[in-house]
């Protein structure tokens, strides 16, 4: 099984407005971090946001928060108020602290296009 | 300060040579990350450092891939007899590490190597 799920491969968005982008993960492990990161055209994966299995609330940085719903195993992102710089690819990944490794599992990422 | 940087940023070579891809992670993050970006794979895990040691080599996808790290600072990934299949983005990334806390890693602009 998939240990990190992105339904949608492409995704549009008027500028300004909000937009959710769905990450489902799979774990036995009750310690993880789940995380996201954006590549834009250049290539660069750039850390947007963070998200501790016991953390009690959603994470937020800026104009990026996590909505993180623990018994339903989602960490979907929102990104609110969306400029034309927000298009990019962006990734989900899954880090399992029990794993005795630390490398992150990535989902296939979507595909997020803004329009002016 | 200086985020992690890669080098070459593209590299060219015919099928059967060797090449060295080069990262030079985040000053003091003794963690190091190797990933492989292709179309038909997405992002896979390829080898962690801890320091100079590598305790998790579990990506590598055959004996022709190897990695060192010298110092707890540069890493050098070689891929010996290149085929094309080995034809991808060669992403770097470092973090911080301890045994508590899940840190979120920093990646470097790749090396997109092409095999002909």
């Amino acid at each position: 099984a998939q240990k990190i799920t992105q339904t949608q491969p492409g995704m549009f968005v008027q500028e300004k407005e909000a937009v959710t982008l769905d990450c489902t993960y799979d774990t036995s492990d009750p310690s993880y971090g789940l995380f996201w990161y954006k590549q834009p055209s250049s290539g660069e994966m750039i850390f947007l946001i963070y998200q501790g299995s016991y953390d009690q609330q959603n994470a937020t940085e800026g104009r990026y928060s996590l909505n993180f719903q623990k018994a339903r195993k989602s960490a979907n992102l929102v990104i609110s108020a969306s400029q034309l710089g927000d298009s990019a690819m962006y990734f989900c990944a899954m880090r399992e602290r029990g794993a005795g490794s630390y490398q992150l599992t990535f989902g296939k990422g979507t595909k997020l296009s803004v329009i002016p | 300060g200086a985020g992690v940087s890669q080098s070459p940023s593209n590299k060219v070579t015919e099928k059967g040579k060797d090449v060295e891809l080069r990262c030079d992670p985040i000053s003091g993050h003794t963690a190091l990350y190797w990933y492989r970006q292709s179309l038909g794979q997405g992002l896979e895990f390829l080898i962690y450092f801890q320091g100079n040691s590598a305790p998790d080599k579990s990506g590598l996808p055959s004996d022709r891939f190897s990695a060192e790290r010298t110092g707890g600072s540069v890493s050098t990934l070689t891929i010996q007899r290149t085929q094309q299949e080995d034809s991808a983005v060669y992403l770097c990334a470092s973090s911080l590490l301890s045994s508590g806390t899940i840190y979120e890693q920093y990646f470097g602009p790749g090396t997109r190597l092409t095999v002909t």
